[in-house]
């Protein structure tokens, strides 16, 4: 069973927008992560916030986490073409070593 | 450095024939993951190594699916009786730690017919 699922399923925007992405998830984490995926490539690693942590930033990315809500977002600012690729959250478990459990995806097109 | 290699890219194979899938993960990562994905999905875990033992096997789906990792390095993921739900690409992963970040490799597509 997926234990993140995103919402949307699906993003269109244009160049220059920012785009937002949700993750919720069931059960208590360690971590969770995000991952990005180019069409026909394996996953990237973005960004992974603990679970003690409330906010991250990398470059044009910044990650949210609620846990009280087992909740989380990536927002990417000022989009470009070549940010269009599906994202993944992925969550790490508590107690069961490393294990990541990913979502469905959300599929991010950045129109230029 | 080299990332993750795994090879073959793709592999087309008759239902119930044997396959082996080859993951060169990048030198000096302890711990080796083996995922699948299917056409708009997110990737499942299959199969977890520490090294040279599967620290968590849980999601290997039955006994026709089995991986190896006997020197701590490379891993072959073999699937006996292949069947067409078993087509998908079949992604490797390694990591430096068991809490650090997965790289992946780019997959072997399984195309079962």
């Amino acid at each position: 069973s997926q234990q993140g699922e995103e919402d949307p399923q699906a993003l269109s925007i244009q160049e220059g927008e920012n785009a937002t992405m949700n993750c919720s998830y069931k059960t208590s984490i360690n971590n969770l992560q995000w991952y990005r995926q180019n069409s026909g490539r394996g996953l990237v690693h973005l960004i992974l916030i603990r679970s003690n942590e409330r906010e991250k930033h990398s470059g044009r990315l910044r990650v949210t986490l609620d846990t009280s809500k087992k909740s989380s977002s990536l927002l990417i600012t000022a989009s470009r073409a070549a940010d269009t690729a599906s994202y993944f959250c992925a969550t790490g478990p508590e107690t069961s070593g490393s294990r990541l459990t990913f979502g469905e995806g959300t599929q991010l097109t950045v129109n230029p | 450095g080299a990332g993750v290699s795994q090879t073959p890219s793709n592999k087309v194979t008759e239902k119930g024939k044997y396959v082996e899938l080859r993951c060169d993960p990048i030198s000096g990562h302890t711990a080796l993951y083996w995922y699948r994905q299917s056409l708009g999905q997110g990737p499942e875990f299959l199969i977890y190594f520490q090294g040279t033992g599967a620290a968590d096997d849980s999601g290997l789906p039955n006994d026709r699916f089995f991986a190896v990792r006997p020197e701590g390095s490379v891993s072959t993921l073999k699937i006996q009786r292949t069947e067409r739900g078993d087509s998908a690409v079949y992604l490797c992963a390694s990591s430096l730690t068991a809490d650090s970040p997965l790289h992946f490799g780019n997959g072997t597509r399984l195309t079962v017919t």
